[in-house]
């Protein structure tokens, strides 16, 4: 089955604690993304890849950060994790431009 | 700068009225559209795009490059079609990357 698999959908952590949210696409897409949602905010895009070893910043970039190291995996790294990082997380992936994105099952994670 | 608006953050109807959901986009180029649509708790889904002409679930939307916009309408709403819904218009200006409106709740009542 065609799919973005996120894990883990749900996490509780401290300040400070690096952690990582890892995300796979099993559709040799090109373009992989992710986003947080955040109510009144809508989506908004922290980093997207458009192929291996090429990543840009989205409009929220700050305090994560991302590799693209294989096609099939695009990471999401918070080094030092803080509350206002408390979000829900999504990735996303596409095979070409005119093509829309497939999401994953979304990450919610709460820092304390 | 790209940008969408989807001016209105909540739509209530009655089950079985025209439903109509505004996006307007300001982009480089020709770009690509979509709507997403993200049901309670679920992860976002492709509604429909522009490119293909379809009509999912009853939802059409116009695409009006003069006025730019790409409003999603359906003749008669269902309570089930309550959800989020989100305007993304995606095109090679930004090299495949895609960007949201903050979204409209749809809320269709009994």
């Amino acid at each position: 089955e065609a799919q973005v698999t996120q894990n883990p959908r749900y996490l509780i952590t401290v300040t400070g604690k690096k952690l990582t949210v890892t995300c796979s696409q099993n559709m040799n897409h090109e373009y992989m993304s992710w986003y947080r949602q955040d109510p009144g905010l809508g989506l908004r895009q922290i980093y997207y890849s458009m192929n291996v070893e090429v990543t840009d910043k989205g409009d929220v970039p700050e305090g994560y950060k991302v590799s693209r190291k294989e096609k099939r995996n695009f990471p999401l790294i918070l080094e030092s994790p803080s509350p206002n990082q408390t979000s829900l997380y999504f990735c996303a992936s596409s095979g070409t431009e005119n093509y829309g994105y497939t999401f994953g099952s979304g990450t919610r994670l709460t820092v304390v | 700068a790209q940008r969408v608006t989807q001016p209105e953050k909540l739509l209530s109807v009655f089950k079985g009225a025209p439903v109509e959901l505004k996006c307007n986009y300001s982009y480089s180029g020709s770009p690509e559209l979509f709507w997403y649509v993200q049901y309670s708790r679920q992860r976002l889904q492709l509604l429909l795009r522009h490119i293909s002409r379809e009509s999912i679930k009853g939802f059409t939307a116009d695409l009006n490059k003069g006025e730019t916009s790409f409003h999603l309408k359906k003749p008669f709403a269902q309570e089930e079609d309550s959800a989020m819904y989100y305007c993304a218009p995606r095109g090679s200006a930004s090299q495949g990357n895609l960007i949201f409106g903050k979204g409209t709740k749809l809320s269709v009542k009994p």
